[in-house]
């Protein structure tokens, strides 16, 4: 049982520059979420898509940050000119369509350092 | 403004007692609650949840209690094992309709001695 991926497993950037995580949920989910995690915090809502639509945006999500989700199937989260505060662990999830019972599936996340 | 605390950022117990992790809240919308457990270098894994509408689940060794009139969940492990070891995040989801937005605690870190 394949469960979710995501790539790389670490980043290491400098600021300004744009780095691009990737997420394969698991394959009969609908639903694919990103989060992320700093140090001493739990994860916050990023965003969220049904199949291929983009159905929720947080206010965390700045215009420099895009995520796609083109065919319903992988997703990419792309951040453009890195800041230092975007240093964190971006975690993807993802869940079956039905009650939303808040049960997701998270994969080991993407760590981004930004020196 | 946090709408999901967990006020303790760690706990530790002896193997074989009982652990109980605490969590508040301030949303009276939400629909579920659970808890999640993470382990370095992975993501948080599902262990439990709640509907509002329950005031406890029971699985196996884990309990989790929920009283609404305080806003207060709680999760008892019992027994507690070494490999409990972990943080555990309070989650909540349903506020006000949003479907996909989990609003996580800052998680307790919990040790189990031998």
């Amino acid at each position: 049982d394949t469960g979710v991926s995501q790539n790389p497993r670490h980043k290491i950037t400098k600021r300004g520059q744009n780095v691009t995580f990737r997420c394969d949920p698991i394959s009969e989910h609908n639903r694919l979420y990103w989060y992320r995690q700093t140090l001493g915090q739990g994860p916050e809502f990023l965003t969220y898509f049904q199949n291929e639509a983009q159905l929720e945006k947080s206010r965390l999500l700045s215009d420099r940050f895009s995520a796609e989700r083109p065919k319903g199937s992988f997703s990419t989260l792309e951040i453009q000119r890195t800041e230092q505060g975007d240093s964190a662990m971006y975690l993807c999830a993802s869940s079956r369509q039905g009650p939303d019972t808040g049960e997701l599936f998270f994969g080991e996340g993407s760590r981004l350092t930004v020196l | 403004d946090q709408q999901v605390k967990q006020n303790s950022p760690s706990l530790s117990v002896q193997e074989g007692r009982i652990s109980i992790l605490n969590c508040d809240y301030t949303n009276s919308m939400f629909d579920y609650f659970l808890w999640y457990k993470k382990y370095p270098a992975e993501g948080p894994t599902f262990l439990i949840s709640i509907s509002s509408i329950k005031d406890k689940n029971e699985d196996g060794r884990f309990t989790v209690f929920l009283n609404k009139s305080a806003k207060h969940l709680s999760l008892h492990i019992v027994p507690s094992q070494p490999g409990d070891s972990a943080v555990y995040f309070c989650a909540a989801s349903g506020s006000g309709g949003s479907q996909g937005n989990l609003i996580f605690g800052k998680g307790t870190k919990l040790s189990v001695k031998p």
